[in-house]
């Protein structure tokens, strides 16, 4: 079946270090895949996405390339801020499903 | 443009009671959604809904689960009778549904307490 796999946190960087949060995905097909981050008190925002092969989403800084040889979709950040302080959700969507399949999500807490 | 909505953002019964939980989609999606993350776990798919109609609802973990859509619009989730176990957070979620339909704008959650 599919489902989603994402490193254990939490992940604790000083602020301005490389932040990598691993995502590997096991699904049939071609799924689309994603980062939802929820901020402390808010709800899930969708972060960036990919919906196929060797694509790059990008957004506030935040990067993810799909690998279909390797089954990842790792999350990555050059310079990490405090304001990047939330649980981020490694997720795919399945052409063949009705829904987004979700990681157990990485706390990540970034200190000045 | 108004995103999702939930309400109560937080609730708090015991044991045997009911709640109600509603879901106001993004005006125009036809797709509505139901997750629920307990903590520390996944989150998880409840049921799925195209309109007023019930498109999946495999995620549903039992009969206390009841999820209604009527005439299209917005949603409730009801638990009846509530047990420990279903204390989580319950996301409802919207998307197109055509295009973009794999696109999920979701709402803030309501974070359920069973005690």
């Amino acid at each position: 079946g599919n489902s989603v796999t994402q490193m254990e946190g939490p992940v604790t960087l000083s602020e301005e270090a490389f932040l990598t949060i691993n995502c590997t995905y096991t699904a049939t097909g071609y799924p689309s895949l994603f980062w939802y981050v929820q901020y402390p008190g808010e709800g899930l925002q969708l972060l960036l996405k990919a919906t196929k092969a060797d694509d790059k989403g990008s957004n506030k800084g935040f990067e993810a390339t799909y690998r279909k040889e390797t089954t990842s979709f790792h999350l990555e950040k050059g310079s990490v801020q405090v304001s990047d302080s939330a649980v981020y959700f490694c997720a795919l969507f399945n052409q063949a499903g009705t829904a987004l399949i979700f990681g157990k999500g990485t706390t990540l807490s970034v200190s000045s | 443009e108004a995103g999702v909505t939930q309400f109560p953002s937080h609730s708090v019964i015991e044991k045997g009671q009911t709640v109600t939980l509603r879901c106001d989609p993004i005006s125009g999606h036809d797709n509505l959604y139901w997750y629920r993350r307990v903590m520390g776990k996944e989150i998880k798919f409840l049921l799925h809904f195209v309109k007023e109609s019930k498109q999946d609802e495999s995620g549903m973990p039992n009969n206390r689960f009841l999820a209604e859509r009527t005439g299209g619009t917005y949603s409730t989730l009801k638990v009846q009778p509530a047990e420990l176990e279903d204390s989580g957070v319950y996301f409802c979620a919207s998307s197109q549904l055509t295009g973009k339909s794999y696109e999920q704008y979701f709402g803030p959650g309501t974070r359920l307490t069973v005690t």
